[in-house]
């Protein structure tokens, strides 16, 4: 199956920087990219899909200036949690949907463990 | 938003033994999509359904498209140890976003 890889695996920050995480589509050219949070015991929540060289669609309830996302190449997407708070400590996975595989599946990222103290 | 109803929440089975989980839903979807999550691990897809009635087979797991196309099961047979985790399935509409169940968590006693 399709490589989606994700940079950092985890991270630890203080409360009011910001961080930056990078989702790569490494075998494919992903034309979508979506960002998801996951909080523990609990299923995926949508967060803003991004296609290549347009502004992030963001989903309700998602503040689009605290999370800000790049999607500037067709194997890179990028989220950026903005003066990070501790509620905003979660498990963030990006996933990917392109091209050369069956244009209705996603392949995921392994995922970024984010700690704000 | 949206979720599937995804059932059991959790199983708690013997090693060997079958397992068999499901989705439903209140409204259509044009593809079914299996996932399982190991702990820290983002999802890997395991089985994607595209045709009402679709039975697809990977290794030891089995899933089908309902002919409703409102739900969908995933069967695991003679279940191992590394078959631990959570389960989810997704249902699309077209090219619409994915829409997740809550997860079927699996232990395996060995």
């Amino acid at each position: 199956g399709a490589v989606v890889s994700q940079h950092p695996s985890r991270v630890i920050c203080k409360s009011g920087t910001s961080v930056k995480i990078e989702c790569r589509s490494l075998d494919f050219q992903a034309t979508t990219m979506f960002w998801y949070r996951q909080f523990p015991k609990q299923s995926l929540m949508l967060m803003a899909t991004s296609n290549e060289g347009s502004k992030a669609t963001y989903e309700q309830g998602v503040e689009k200036d605290k999370f800000l996302i790049n999607h500037a190449s067709l194997t890179l997407s990028t989220l950026t949690v903005t003066s990070a708070h501790p509620e905003d400590s979660s498990f963030y996975i990006c996933s990917a949907r392109g091209p050369r595989y069956s244009t209705d599946t996603q392949y995921f990222g392994p995922g970024t463990r984010l700690t704000v103290l | 938003g949206q979720q599937l109803n995804q059932s059991p929440q959790s199983m708690f089975i013997q090693e060997g033994e079958d397992v068999s989980m499901n989705c439903t839903s209140s409204s259509i979807f044009n593809t079914w999509l299996w996932y399982k999550q190991d702990p820290g691990e983002g999802p890997v897809l395991l089985i994607a359904l595209y045709k009402a009635g679709e039975l697809t087979s990977n290794g030891r797991l089995t899933a089908q498209f309902g002919i409703t196309r409102k739900d969908s099961f995933l069967n695991i047979s003679a279940s191992i140890p590394s078959d631990v985790g959570i389960y989810f399935c997704a249902g699309q509409k077209g090219q619409g976003n994915l829409i997740f169940g809550k997860g079927t968590k699996l232990s395996v006693k060995p």
